[in-house]
C-alpha cells in the first residue's frame, strides 16, 4: 500500500490567482496520476506520469500543468484560477509489478491520496 | 472501446441488510484487471480489490464479497449485513492493458447506510 500526501487538503482562492497543488508519495512508485472529480462523484484523468521528466495529458482537456522532477514528487499548477477550477483534485500513483500468484502477469493498481478540494471564488 | 456501467446512481438500505453493488463492464482485452474503491464522505479513494480476467474465483473478505462473471462481463459487490459506516461512494474501474494502464471508471454509486 502507497503512502501518498496532498496538500493543501482546503484551498479557498480568488479569480486570477496562481495556485499549485502538492502530491508526494514516499513508496518510490514510477506512475502517478492527478483526477478531477465534480460533486457528481464522475473521476476524470487530466494528468499522469511513467516517471520522472515524464508527463502527457489525460482524457479530460485541462488548463492546468504538472512536472515530474523527482519520482515521489508530482505537483499540479494552475496559472490564473478560474470559478470553473473549483472541484476536487486526487493524486494517485502505482507501481507496475508481477501477479506473483497467478502466473506471467503484470498488474498496477493505484492508490489515492486524500484529495484537495479546491474553490475559486 | 472499453467502459465500465454503474447502473445504480444511489442505494439506502437499513443498517444489517445485505446490499450488492452492480458492475458490467466492456474490453476487447483478453487480459484485463477490475477494482472496486470506496470514497467515504472525508474524499480519499480506498482500495479494495484488485481481480485478474484470468481468475475468475469469487472471493470473500469479511463482510465484503465479490463475484466475477466474465460470461455477463460482471464484477458485482456484495456487502453483507451492512453497516452506517459502509455508507460511501464506491467505484468500479477496469484496467487498460494497452501499455498505458489506465483506468477507466465507472460512475459510482453512493450507498446510504441507514440505522
Amino acid at each position: 500500500e502507497a503512502d501518498i500526501y496532498q496538500t493543501p487538503r482546503y484551498l479557498v482562492i480568488g479569480t486570477g490567482k496562481k495556485i499549485t497543488l502538492e502530491c508526494s508519495q514516499t513508496m518510490g512508485h514510477d506512475k502517478m496520476y492527478w483526477y478531477q472529480q465534480d460533486p457528481g462523484m464522475e473521476l476524470h484523468l487530466i494528468h499522469y506520469s511513467y516517471g520522472v521528466n515524464s508527463t502527457e495529458k489525460g482524457d479530460l482537456s485541462s488548463e492546468s500543468t504538472v512536472s515530474r522532477i523527482r519520482t515521489e514528487h508530482f505537483p499540479l499548477t494552475l496559472e490564473s484560477a478560474r470559478p470553473s477550477h473549483t472541484s476536487q483534485y486526487l493524486c494517485a500513483s502505482s507501481e507496475y509489478r508481477p501477479v506473483t500468484d497467478s502466473g506471467p502477469y503484470f498488474t498496477d493498481t493505484q492508490y489515492f491520496g486524500p484529495g484537495t478540494r479546491l474553490t475559486v471564488l | 472501446a472499453q467502459k465500465v456501467t454503474q447502473a445504480q446512481t444511489e442505494i439506502s438500505v437499513v443498517e444489517k441488510e445485505d446490499v450488492t453493488l452492480d458492475c458490467v463492464y466492456e474490453t476487447r482485452d483478453t487480459t484485463y484487471y477490475l477494482f472496486w474503491y470506496k470514497q467515504p464522505p472525508s474524499g480519499e479513494l480506498v482500495f479494495l480489490i484488485r481481480r485478474n480476467s484470468f481468475d475468475e474465483q469469487n472471493e470473500i473478505s469479511g463482510r465484503y464479497s465479490w463475484n466475477f462473471q466474465k460470461s455477463t462481463s460482471s464484477f458485482n459487490f456484495t456487502i453483507t449485513a451492512s453497516q452506517v459506516v459502509d455508507s460511501a461512494v464506491y467505484f468500479c474501474a477496469l484496467s487498460d492493458t494497452s501499455g498505458t494502464y489506465k483506468y477507466i471508471f465507472g460512475t459510482g454509486t453512493r450507498l446510504k447506510v441507514l440505522a
